[in-house]
């Protein structure tokens, strides 16, 4: 069964500094990764996912993502940290096997001090 | 990008009660929906996967006869859970995935019972 981790917690970053969350993902075939942005008390939004092909993603508000089989990893950046991007960041991977259910990891909160 | 809208946003309902939550894709047709549960400070947690016009299909651990899900339309999945008690209370989430592959994510819904 396929399994997501996300080593961090909790990380504080400086308004304006850059940001790397750390996701690893177990999954036998190539995965479909995602990551989503949870504010308080609110749903879901997708930032950024992967299928295939380039291996470096875009993503909405600034985010990227890299791919890197090797390392089973697809961490997420973003360059210069808004104190607005403060929220609750899930990666996720997909099962293409079992109805496309999404595997969340444990989930990363983002503190972002002014 | 594709909108779910899930309904209510926020409910308190007293112990023994039922208590039924909507989620709606509002502009594409979700032939598969899901329903996530997250506990404070924690990961989602899948309880079902419905698909229109069957059957849904309940996680491990899942009571299928307290947590209802119909699935009539290709808009619109409920949720209800029956004769509610103070350790439901939970933050329920849907998606809803489109013939794309990914999900798009409800706003949430907070359950209270008292």
């Amino acid at each position: 069964a396929q399994s997501v981790t996300q080593p961090d917690i909790h990380i504080t970053v400086s308004e304006g500094a850059s940001l790397e969350l750390r996701c690893n993902y177990s999954y036998g075939a190539t995965p479909y990764l995602f990551w989503y942005v949870q504010s308080p008390g609110q749903g879901l939004q997708l930032l950024l996912k992967y299928f295939s092909g380039d291996t470096l993603v875009q993503g909405i508000k600034g985010f990227e993502a890299e791919f890197k089989r090797s390392q089973s990893s697809f961490n997420l950046r973003k360059p210069s940290v808004h104190w607005s991007d403060a929220a609750e960041y899930f990666c996720a991977v997909v099962n293409t096997g079992t109805a496309s259910k999404l595997t969340f990891g444990t989930g990363t909160r983002l503190q972002v001090t002014l | 990008g594709a909108v779910v809208s899930q309904h209510p946003s926020w409910v308190i309902c007293k112990s023994g009660t039922s208590v039924k939550i909507e989620c709606r894709s509002l502009d594409f047709q979700a032939t598969t929906m899901f329903w996530y549960r997250q506990f404070p400070k924690q990961s989602l947690m899948l309880m079902a996967t419905s698909n229109e016009g069957s059957k849904a299909t309940y996680e491990q651990g899942v009571e299928k006869d307290k947590f209802l899900i119909n699935h009539a339309s290709l808009t619109l999945s409920t949720l209800t859970v029956t004769s509610a008690h103070p350790e439901d209370s939970s933050f329920y989430i849907c998606s809803a995935r489109d013939r794309g592959m990914w999900a798009f994510f409800g706003q949430g819904t907070r359950l209270t019972v008292v």
